[in-house]
């Protein structure tokens, strides 16, 4: 159980054009998904909060313009690049969280997004 | 603000040894998580440690916390090549349940 995918695993896009990475619960409802990035030997760093239905939470430094979250429903939640850059280029690791027994986050695969 | 602190960074260790990897947070929590990541890949999930005193074991990995420290340990025993992979703990904040990882600690076991 508390299985979350991530799609697509990996994309490359040109500069200036949008991404879209979705995060899906396949197996349990998620009230509450996060979006992780890490650079390469780097650890991971929360960018947003998102509980379902309502507006997501930006960590300090995140442009919320930039990286437009959306959680929609208690099994998908999707993260837009917009106008990707070349130091957007990082790996993309979504969690999901039930909170009914416990908060604990299970991750996804993840998506490596290279911004050419 | 809670910060997590993880040492060391690297660790080259030959089969069969013991180590222990440290992790240090600043601020009170009482849900702590190792995970493993192999390279190009997302999280594996190895323990979660919800209460002060927990020890948790999975073949050749132990993990414990103690809260009153804000300590917790990754201990190896008789370690093996299979074992190499970059650690991270992870310590959930009270108030949000926000996770804030520890830098990770990248393990080589060498032959």
């Amino acid at each position: 159980g508390a299985v979350v995918s991530q799609h697509p695993s990996w994309v490359i896009c040109k500069s200036g054009t949008s991404v879209k990475i979705e995060c899906r619960s396949l197996d349990f409802q998620a009230t509450t998904m996060f979006w992780y990035r890490q650079f390469p030997k780097q650890s991971l760093m929360l960018m947003a909060t998102s509980n379902e239905g309502s507006k997501a939470t930006y960590e300090q430094g995140v442009e919320k313009d930039k990286f437009l979250i959306n959680h929609a429903s208690l099994t998908l939640s999707t993260l837009t690049v917009t106008s990707a850059h070349p130091e957007d280029s990082s790996f993309y690791i979504c969690s999901a969280s039930s909170g009914e027994v416990s908060y604990e986050q299970y991750f996804g695969p993840g998506t490596r997004l290279t911004v050419t | 603000e809670l910060k997590v602190e993880q040492n060391p960074l690297f660790l080259s260790m030959q089969e069969e040894k013991n180590y222990t990897i440290y992790c240090n947070y600043s601020t009170t929590s009482d849900r702590l998580y190792w995970y493993r990541q192999d390279p190009g890949k997302s999280l594996e999930s190895l323990f979660v440690l919800l209460s002060n005193g927990a020890v948790k074991q999975e073949g050749r990995l132990m993990a414990s916390l103690d809260t009153k420290a804000r300590l917790s340990t990754l201990h190896i025993t008789a370690a093996v090549h299979d074992l190499s992979a970059t650690y991270f703990c992870a310590v959930e904040s009270d108030s949000s349940y926000k996770l804030i990882f520890g830098s990770g600690t990248r393990l080589l076991v060498r032959p």
